[in-house]
């Protein structure tokens, strides 16, 4: 069984729309992050969430809202879906860095959104 | 203003030859380097890392080298296999932060 899954995995939607996708992991990391990625282009940092009652924004928020349900649970709206936000979006989550330093980010498979 | 730059898109290589993919960086906060690589409709996963007070590590096939001095970073591949083939993701870490800032990848084909 996959240790970050998202859902749903792919999804075709209307400018206008509110779309949640939904990410929840098994690795009992404190840590998890919402990134896009563009065709040709590195993944972007939306938001991050270092426990449930931590929340900040990435490099390019605007547009988006996440919600930490749970240690492991966050899930990314888009209230007002417009086209240029279709992409390939992808959670990861990494564990509370200790006295050894692990700054690895474990993946999700991706959310491929289309916005019409 | 791109702080972590990979700036080949592609790579071609042979099967059994070396293959060097190239990182620069920008920011002389960043203490921590990982690289990722990732298989179409899949997510990227963790190959390998280096910190900053190292200038190289090697995990079998696979070697990263620092030169700080250059803010420049590679990893090596020896030999290469075709299921080498991916993209590969360059990621650069300030520790204290607690976020990385990702390349926007080379595409790694090894021919057989």
């Amino acid at each position: 069984d996959a240790d970050v899954t998202q859902t749903p995995r792919n999804r075709i939607t209307k400018t206008g729309k509110r779309i949640m996708l939904e990410c929840s992991q098994t690795k009992g990391h404190d840590r998890m992050y919402w990134y896009r990625q563009d065709p040709g282009l590195g993944l972007r940092l939306i938001y991050y969430s270092f426990d449930v009652k931590d929340i900040n924004k990435g490099e390019i928020s605007d547009g988006y809202s996440v919600s930490r349900q749970a240690q492991a649970k966050f899930s990314l709206s888009l209230e007002s879906a417009i086209p240029n936000q279709t992409a390939l979006y992808f959670c990861a989550t990494s564990a509370r860095p200790r006295s050894t330093r692990t700054d690895t980010q474990y993946f999700g498979p991706g959310t491929r959104l289309t916005v019409l | 203003d791109q702080q972590v730059k990979q700036n080949s898109p592609s790579l071609s290589v042979q099967e059994g030859r070396i293959s060097i993919l190239n990182c620069d960086y920008t920011n002389s906060m960043f203490d921590y380097f990982l690289w990722y690589k990732k298989y179409p409709a899949e997510g990227p996963t963790f190959l390998i890392s280096i910190s900053s007070i190292k200038d190289k590590n090697e995990d079998g096939r696979f070697t990263v080298f620092l030169n700080k001095s250059a803010k420049h970073l590679s990893l090596h591949i020896v030999p290469s296999q075709p299921g080498d083939s991916a993209v590969y993701f360059c990621a650069a870490t300030n520790t204290n932060a607690g976020k990385s800032t990702f390349g926007d990848g080379t595409t790694l084909t090894v021919k057989p």
